[in-house]
């Protein structure tokens, strides 16, 4: 299975752009890159997906190199608010028509004032 | 309606009571899921639904017993459950089991005494 490695913690102030980056060496050519937000006591929430190269959405910008092993969420200008545990996952877990998500252990941002 | 509802918010039960937490969906989404999550930790699949039918059980105890009624509604049904089983118990559903972007509820938070 495809396993994402990203930081466990991160601190930001409020204004500043903040990128996380997941490592996911052995992502398979078929694989996409998503990307969850979970603030605490809540569900998590869907930000963004990639395949290759950028995307970019209202909340966030995706960035994946071409060799697809590593990619980096960027937040702009975080607030206090955007402080959440923040998910990158790889492949499905079963793949084909069975997938389903595989939640790494999370970068935790926090945002000060 | 873009939401996942899920009932109750919170539940408080000895290791002999029977209940069920229930969750629903109208966003006619074709799957739906149980996570367990702990403190601090990432969300862990434990069922999938597809098309009203058990497409996935992560070798869960029986003391958790799943059912979809119907393709909006799906419950889990708790009994002679454990202290260790307090957590947060989330549902997801998504247009379909290939979909990378779930939509999760607000979770209930269980705790067994």
């Amino acid at each position: 299975l495809a396993k994402t490695t990203q930081p466990i913690s991160m601190d930001s102030y409020e204004g500043q752009e903040v990128n996380i980056t997941c490592s996911h060496n052995n992502i398979a050519t078929n694989d996409y890159i998503t990307w969850y937000q979970q603030f605490p006591s809540q569900g998590p929430r869907f930000i963004i997906q990639g395949y290759k190269t950028k995307v970019t959405n209202e909340v966030a910008s995706l960035f994946i190199p071409a060799d697809r092993k590593s990619s980096t969420l960027s937040l702009p200008r975080v607030s206090l608010s955007d402080t959440a545990v923040y998910y990158c996952l790889g492949r499905l877990k079963y793949g084909g028509s069975q997938g389903n998500l595989i939640f790494g252990k999370g970068t935790k941002l926090s945002v000060k004032p | 309606d873009t939401e996942v509802t899920q009932t109750p918010k919170h539940l408080v039960m000895g290791m002999t009571n029977k209940k069920s937490l229930k969750c629903e969906q109208h966003m006619g989404h074709r799957a739906m899921y149980w996570y367990k999550q702990k403190a601090k930790k990432p969300p862990e699949l434990m069922f999938v639904y597809s098309y009203e039918k058990l497409s996935i059980n992560e070798s869960v105890p029986s003391r958790f017993s799943p059912e979809c009624p119907n393709s909006s509604l799906l419950n889990l049904h708790l009994h002679a459950l454990q202290p260790e089983d307090s957590a947060l118990y989330l549902c997801a559903s998504s247009q379909e089991t290939r979909a990378r972007e779930q939509f999760f509820g607000p979770g209930t938070r269980l705790t067994v005494l």
